[in-house]
């Protein structure tokens, strides 16, 4: 098993949709979870970091379930602009800070 | 406020030719240090990390290998590239401490296509 796991995609969606993706990681341990962006052939940006409580930024909405390991995020009224691939990312609280990037899910969002 | 640099952008070396990229950053100190691959329509692959000045660990093994001769400065050399090392090179720095909460930055990434 994939210690991160993403919704495979691509998700094709029109302008002004709600597109939620999915992930869900192995290690009940894990200590911090992140959403990147990652735009094509460019490198990942931080869109979110994800607090035990959900936290809301504008249209994006991240959610964390710690029974179920599970991680969510929403994107609301969607625009051309937010077409990229998003990263669900956990750090495990190891030496070094290392992160375990998800595949990833691609968006595509149209006129 | 920080700034992440990575040279070359692209880079196009024959298989068997050596390679240097660097990284640096700026506006920080005792940074962590990471170096990853994605290969084309693939994940991240973490390579090397460092938490200081001349400690590197190694997380695959491969014909790669980093150093970090400076604070701020992380370099990824190979003496012969393969062909399977083209991808995508990324370097990242976090915050050290603060439990596990460090997210990273990137840098621009350096296309390598090797030929």
């Amino acid at each position: 098993r994939k210690e991160v796991e993403q919704d495979p995609g691509p998700f094709n969606v029109p302008e002004g949709a709600t597109v939620a993706f999915n992930c869900t990681y192995s290690n009940s341990a894990s200590q911090s979870f992140f959403w990147y962006r990652q735009d094509c052939r460019k490198e990942p940006k931080l869109l979110m970091s994800v607090y035990s409580s959900g936290n809301e930024d504008g249209r994006f909405t991240a959610q964390l379930n710690r029974a179920s390991q599970y991680i969510s995020l929403l994107i609301r009224d969607s625009k051309l602009s937010d077409s990229a691939t998003y990263l669900c990312v956990v750090n495990n609280g190891n030496q070094g800070g290392k992160l375990i990037f998800g595949q990833g899910t691609e968006l595509s969002v149209k006129p | 406020s920080q700034t992440i640099h990575q040279w070359p952008a692209t880079l196009v070396q024959p298989v068997g030719s050596p390679l240097s990229l660097e990284c640096t950053v700026e506006g920080t100190s005792n940074p962590n240090l990471y170096w990853y691959r994605q290969a084309a329509g693939r994940g991240l692959q973490l390579l090397f990390y460092s938490v200081g000045i001349g400690q590197i660990s190694s997380e695959v093994p491969q014909n790669l290998s980093a150093s970090r001769p400076q604070d701020r400065q992380f370099i990824l050399s190979s003496k012969k590239l393969l062909l399977s090392d083209s991808g995508f090179y990324l370097c990242a720095w976090s915050r050290v401490g603060s439990g596990g909460f460090n997210e990273q930055f990137f840098g621009p990434g350096t296309r390598l296509t090797v030929l």
